[in-house]
């Protein structure tokens, strides 16, 4: 079955260490996004990729790194910079031209 | 600045009844508006979409009515049943284009 598959599902860490969460599709999509997800503050975008080699910003980058070698992958690093990383994290793919994304189960990050 | 006002942040309905989602926009150069669903410990997944060209798109009990001179749009969901329980995201983009800019979503709960 095509789809995004998202790892670890879970996942706790202590103040200061860097974590990469993985997101990996197998629906030959163009584009991939991660948003972050928080109770009462919708989703919110970090970065996206519309194709390999290249990525931009989105509105909260900040404290977070991503990589896109290949085009079914785009992790996502949390560094320790990021002040409050606690939340959901959702990655996302699409077909370049229509915005219909096809998201994963996500993985919840809680910082200990 | 919030490009995507959503309200209400949470709704109840009865089983049955009615329920409407309401979402209003600034950038006017948005031309693409869908709908995610999503239940708890998943990700969103598109419900319904609809395009400036057209007032209003039906899909089965799920309704998007648009109103382009007042830059809103809403969802209907008619005889609410307790599976439609599930938070319910709007959200705009300039198709093609830009990545989906989200409301921050409504808790909605629909009781027997």
């Amino acid at each position: 079955d095509g789809g995004i598959t998202q790892s670890p599902k879970y996942l706790f860490r202590k103040e200061g260490q860097n974590v990469t969460l993985s997101c990996e599709q197998n629906l030959n999509h163009d584009a991939m996004y991660w948003y972050r997800q928080d109770p009462g503050q919708g989703l919110r975008l970090i970065y996206y990729s519309q194709i390999v080699n290249d990525f931009q910003k989105g509105d909260i980058a900040e404290g977070y790194s991503v990589s896109r070698e290949k085009k079914e992958s785009f992790p996502l690093t949390v560094t320790s910079a990021q002040k409050n990383p606690t939340a959901f994290y959702l990655c996302a793919s699409s077909m370049r031209g229509p915005n219909v994304l096809t998201f994963g189960a996500g993985s919840r990050l809680t910082v200990l | 600045q919030q490009q995507v006002k959503q309200s209400p942040q949470s709704l109840i309905v009865q089983k049955g009844g009615i329920s409407i989602i309401n979402c209003a926009y600034e950038n006017t150069a948005f031309d693409y508006f869908p709908w995610y669903q999503q239940f708890p410990g998943k990700g969103p997944a598109l419900l319904i979409a609809i395009r400036p060209d057209v007032s209003e798109k039906k899909e089965g009990r799920f309704t998007i009515s648009f109103n382009k001179s007042a830059k809103q749009f809403s969802l209907h969901i008619m005889d609410s049943q307790p599976g439609d329980s599930a938070t319910y995201f709007c959200a705009a983009s300039i198709r093609g284009n830009t990545p989906l800019v989200f409301g921050k979503g409504t808790r909605l709960s629909v009781i027997a």
